[in-house]
């Protein structure tokens, strides 16, 4: 079955402490994105990546890292820079990042602060 | 500045009866619309994607709709399972970049 995988489903971080996110497709996509999801707000995009090797800074980019080694996986960090890590984050992917090409989505991380 | 609104915010429907959901938009230009099912919890499930003004894709009871400036999505004789949120995205000319709308909350009571 191919599709997108976020690992863990709920993470939980203390104060001053770095957090990973997985993502992992099997689709062959070229693309991978990397969204946060506040009540109330639209899908905010934090960085993403064309192809291996290569991201780009989202409009909230600040206080998150990202790395682009395999095609597959596009693992997001969540550094202790962030000052309001708590939202649910979703993982993307598509063929390609223009040409207007569907993203499909992850389950999602929820991240919450001890 | 690019922007997508979606309309109402919350929406109930008694079963069977039929309504549409609305998102407008301002972009330069459009390379895509796209349409999402959310359920609480989870990853949107894609539904939909529109490319030029004019097009309408179905699949069951929904329907989606573009035109130059707003997108509609027709739910017809729904049913208690189609209570979601759905999202819009619109993904403009320039960029890379998809846009969301905040979502629209639909509940059908049985």
């Amino acid at each position: 079955d191919g599709g997108i995988t976020q690992s863990p489903k709920y993470l939980f971080r203390k104060e001053g402490q770095n957090v990973t996110l997985s993502c992992e497709q099997n689709l062959n996509h070229d693309a991978m994105y990397w969204y946060r999801q506040d009540p109330g707000q639209g899908l905010r995009l934090i960085y993403y990546s064309q192809i291996v090797n290569d991201f780009q800074k989202g409009d909230i980019a600040e206080g998150y890292s990202v790395s682009r080694e395999k095609k597959e996986s596009f693992p997001l960090t969540v550094t202790s820079a962030q000052k309001n890590p708590t939202a649910f984050y979703l993982c993307a992917s598509s063929i390609r990042a223009h040409l207007g090409e569907t993203q499909y989505f992850g389950p999602g991380t929820r991240l919450l602060v001890l | 500045e690019d922007q997508v609104t979606q309309s109402p915010e919350a929406l109930r429907l008694q079963e069977g009866e039929s309504s549409s959901l609305n998102c407008s938009y301002t972009v330069s230009g459009l390379r895509g619309l796209f349409w999402y099912r959310q359920d609480p919890g989870k990853g949107p499930e894609f539904l939909f994607t529109l490319y030029s003004a004019g097009e309408e894709k179905e699949k069951e009871r929904l329907k989606a709709t573009l035109t130059k400036k707003e997108s509609f999505l027709h739910i017809t004789a729904p049913k208690p399972e189609d209570s979601a949120t759905y999202l819009c995205a619109v993904h403009p000319n320039t960029g890379n970049q998809f846009y969301f709308g905040t979502g629209t909350s639909l509940t059908v009571i049985p």
